[in-house]
Parts: C-alpha cells; structure tokens; sequence
C-alpha cells in the first residue's frame, strides 16, 4: 500500500526564523515520484517541487530546499529566513504511474 | 500561456438538483484529475482521464457522480441528487503526463443547500 504522512497539522513560527516540514512516505515500488505543492489563502494549489526514487540530491531553489533520504523514505521540506508570504498549507504527495496519493497537508502560519 | 480553468466559481444548489462542473485544463496536456476537498482537510481523489484510456474512476464516492472528457480536453463533472455531504471545493487538474506534475485550477466551491 502507498501512503503519505505529514504528521505536523499546523506549525507557527515568526518570520525570519528556518521551518522545516516533514513528509514521510510507504511504497513497495523501486520506481516513484514525490512532489510537494502549496495551497496559499487564495486557495489554489501550486506545484513546488517534482523528484524521482533515484534521485537522493538535496535540490535548493531560493530560500526552499528538499531533503530525499530514501534509507528512512523521507522527503522534508525547509523554508530558510521564512516570510509571511510563505503561510500556506504544504502538501506532500506521491506517485507511480497514474496513482497519487497526498498528505493531509501541514498548515504553516508565518507570524509578522 | 493559459492555467486550468473551471467554471462555475462559485455554485449553490438545493439538495436533490443535478449540478455540472467544468474544467478546461492546459492544451496538450494529456492527464486530468478531479479532486475533492472539504473545509480544511487534504484532497480527496475522484477521477482522472489519461489520454483516450478509461477513466480511473476508483474514487468517485457513489454512483450518483459522473465525468466525461470530450475530444481529450474539456471535462465535466456532474453530481447527479446532491446531498448536502457533497459541499466541498471540486478542484481540477492537468498534467503533461504520467507521473509529471500536475496544474491546479482554482476550484468550484459547491454548495448545497
């Protein structure tokens, strides 16, 4: 069965300080894809990040970074130097073919 | 270019009425997905089409929903006797194909009354 967790409902941190969002994920299979998306107020959904199962590099895009570990089939995500503009709600999710399966969503609240 | 596009925005309906949402995803995109999600919670799954295959329609809650996928673009979704359970937002999404990511458009708050 595939499954992912994104055990933390709802974070607040001030702005400026690091968070980091945690997603884990269950497949047997060798070939997956996991992604994560964000759900601002506004209420639609924006693709952040795509990454295959044989991929393990740390991708950086800006103050974002991602951190794939597949000996504890993890995929977490940071936000450096947070900004109140990153308060959303982050999904994890994962893929194989034409099954995805999302997590619940963590909902980050950056305080001014 | 042009984003997901669903229609209407907003719709409220009496309980037991017929109501149709439309999506018109990103051109050439080969993958759409229909997705429902409720007051605060994650997103829920119904249909997706991929291509001129069958739908997956594994997680459509009960037979009284429905889509089609005309000419390999447009798609609606139809909720045949709504209840009012079927309150949500119904989100859409493209995608340029398997596994790949996916294009949200902005949803259809659905009502019912």
């Amino acid at each position: 069965a595939q499954k992912v967790t994104q055990a933390q409902t709802e974070i607040s941190v001030v702005e400026k300080e690091d968070v980091t969002l945690d997603c884990v994920y269950e497949t047997r299979d060798t070939t997956y894809y996991l992604f994560w998306y964000k759900q601002p107020p506004s209420g639609e959904l924006v693709f952040l990040i795509r990454r295959n199962s044989f991929d393990e590099q740390n991708e950086i895009s800006g103050r974002y970074s991602w951190n794939f570990q597949k000996s504890t089939s993890s995929f977490n995500f940071t936000i450096t130097a947070s900004q109140v503009v990153d308060s959303a709600v982050y999904f994890c999710a994962l893929n194989r073919d034409d099954k995805i399966i999302f997590g619940k969503g963590t909902r980050l609240h950056i305080l001014p | 270019g042009a984003g997901v596009s669903q229609s209407p925005s907003n719709k409220v309906t009496e309980k037991g009425k017929d109501v149709e949402l439309r999506c018109d995803p990103i051109s050439g995109h080969t993958a759409l997905y229909w997705y429902r999600q409720s007051l605060g919670q994650g997103l829920e799954f119904l249909i997706y089409f991929q291509g001129n295959s069958a739908p997956d329609k594994s997680g459509l809650p009960s037979d009284r929903f429905s889509a089609e996928r005309t000419g390999g673009s447009v798609s609606t979704l139809t909720i045949q006797r709504t209840q009012q359970e079927d309150s949500a937002v119904y989100l859409c999404a493209s995608s340029p194909g398997l596994a790949r990511e996916q294009y949200f458009g902005p949803g259809t708050r659905l009502t019912v009354t």
